[in-house]
């Protein structure tokens, strides 16, 4: 079975501070791994994803992520906060390969304060 | 990039009456189509899952004749809430996977429907 947890509902910042969005999995088979951003009243808009290539995602807007496998890990960072980064950030997981429905995980809030 | 479209963006309508929602992949072929509803503040859920020329699966819980599913063309897929009542308020977000390369999904900027 697949699960996802992000470690934090709510996760507040200053603009041009650093940003970490945790997320944690569960997953019997080598996954892929998805964020996912959605702004009020909007559709999911993909940041990046991870395809058992390189570990370290880089992902638009400059975002990237770490898949660590020994940690069951996949934290999003940006190394200097923006005002329009406030928004809802989804950690999402399916088995390897794509093809199967995407798990979600709760969301984490991110505020971005001037 | 890979486009997904949604009508209508939002709808208000009387109890007992049916609403149907659109999904169109605007620039790439998806065999399967994804249904989701989300409430406030809360993630998505999957309702079901739409493949195209088949009859969708939906996921439990979620009754299949209350929200009929069709997906006729590789690039279009209809959600149709049958005698919608206040509760079905929600906010539906549909979203396609490309049917070429990883597969990935893209997703629709939504519907909000408001059942009065």
């Amino acid at each position: 079975a697949q699960s996802v947890t992000q470690l934090d509902s709510h996760v507040s910042v200053s603009e041009g501070t650093p940003v970490l969005l945790r997320c944690n999995y569960s997953s019997s088979y080598s996954p892929s791994l998805f964020w996912y951003v959605q702004h009020p009243n909007k559709g999911l808009q993909l940041l990046l994803k991870y395809t058992s290539a390189a570990t370290l995602v880089k992902g638009i807007n400059g975002f990237e992520a770490e898949f660590k496998k020994s940690e069951t890990s996949f934290h999003l960072t940006k190394p200097s906060a923006h005002m329009s980064d406030a928004a809802e950030y989804f950690c999402v997981v399916t088995p390897s390969g794509g093809y199967n429905k995407l798990i979600f995980g709760a969301g984490t809030r991110l505020a971005v304060h001037p | 990039g890979a486009v997904v479209s949604q009508h209508p963006s939002w709808v208000i309508c009387k109890s007992g009456t049916s609403v149907k929602i659109e999904c169109r992949s605007l620039d790439f072929q998806a065999t399967t189509m994804f249904w989701y509803r989300q409430f406030p503040k809360q993630s998505l859920m999957l309702m079901a899952t739409s493949n195209e020329g088949s009859k969708a699966t939906y996921e439990q819980g979620v009754e299949k004749d209350k929200f009929l599913i069709n997906h006729a063309s590789l690039t279009l897929s209809t959600l149709t809430v049958t005698s919608a009542h206040p509760e079905d308020s929600s906010f539906y977000i549909c979203s396609a996977r490309d049917s070429a390369g990883f597969g990935t999904q893209y997703f629709g900027p939504g519907t909000r429907l408001l059942v009065l």
